[in-house]
């Protein structure tokens, strides 16, 4: 599985938007981004996935660069129960376990 | 709209003893998954079953076992406690296999051994 990288914390504003960076270089063609978000010791919680165009849902939106090497996850309107630790998983197609790294633990002020 | 359920919710056992930690799917999901968390760590996948048949395996030990029963839910069955076991224990589950289907986490069992 292609590796990702995330900053290890951040800090936003409540009511701004976040904008959550993660890195995969390495990522293979028949790779998904995939997003999760781990509320203090409650069970992860999917946000969002793509595999190359950029996605949006009713939580978030995800956006994938042209090569594929990066994305951010975008929390349009961040509030209080936002702060969590998010994962950026990269999944192989069929691949049944999600691989949890260092996510980034996102602290939203009032 | 109905969650993964797991029981225990808590679970205090002593070294060397066994526990049982057992998942309920969401209904209509045929594939389970296990993890655990220790603690400041992140998820760690154990192993998943996908129509009764074990699917994947991860980082489990042979002290554990696992399965998935005929109604979808699934019990893993742990032996020998060491301290180093506790942790909190997800079970996941979803409908179908594979990266486009979305894992849906339960609220975990936090087992503690003393």
């Amino acid at each position: 599985d292609a590796k990702t990288t995330q900053p290890p914390s951040m800090d936003c504003a409540e009511g701004r938007a976040a904008n959550l960076p993660c890195n995969h270089s390495t990522i293979s063609g028949n790779e998904y981004v995939y997003w999760y978000r781990q509320i203090h010791s409650q069970g992860p919680q999917y946000i969002i996935h793509g595999l190359k165009n950029n996605e949006t849902n009713e939580m978030a939106s995800l956006i994938i660069t042209e090569d594929r090497k990066s994305s951010t996850l975008i929390l349009p309107h961040a509030t209080l129960r936002d702060t969590a630790v998010y994962y950026c998983i990269v999944r192989v197609v069929r691949d049944y376990k999600l691989s949890f790294g260092a996510g980034t633990t996102v602290t939203v002020r009032a | 709209a109905a969650g993964v359920i797991q029981s225990p919710r808590h679970l205090i056992k002593e070294k060397r003893e066994t526990a049982t930690l057992k998942c309920y799917p969401i209904p209509r999901h045929d594939t389970v998954y296990w993890y655990q968390q220790g603690p400041g760590q992140d998820p760690q996948f154990l192993i998943s079953f996908y129509e009764k048949m074990q699917s994947d395996k991860g980082s489990i030990p042979d002290r554990f076992s696992a399965q998935q029963f005929s109604d979808y839910h699934s019990e893993l069955n742990m032996s020998s406690l060491e301290l180093g076991d506790s942790a909190l224990y997800f079970c996941a589950s979803s409908y179908g296999t594979g990266v486009i289907n979305e894992q849906y986490f339960g609220p975990g069992t936090r087992l503690t051994v003393t």
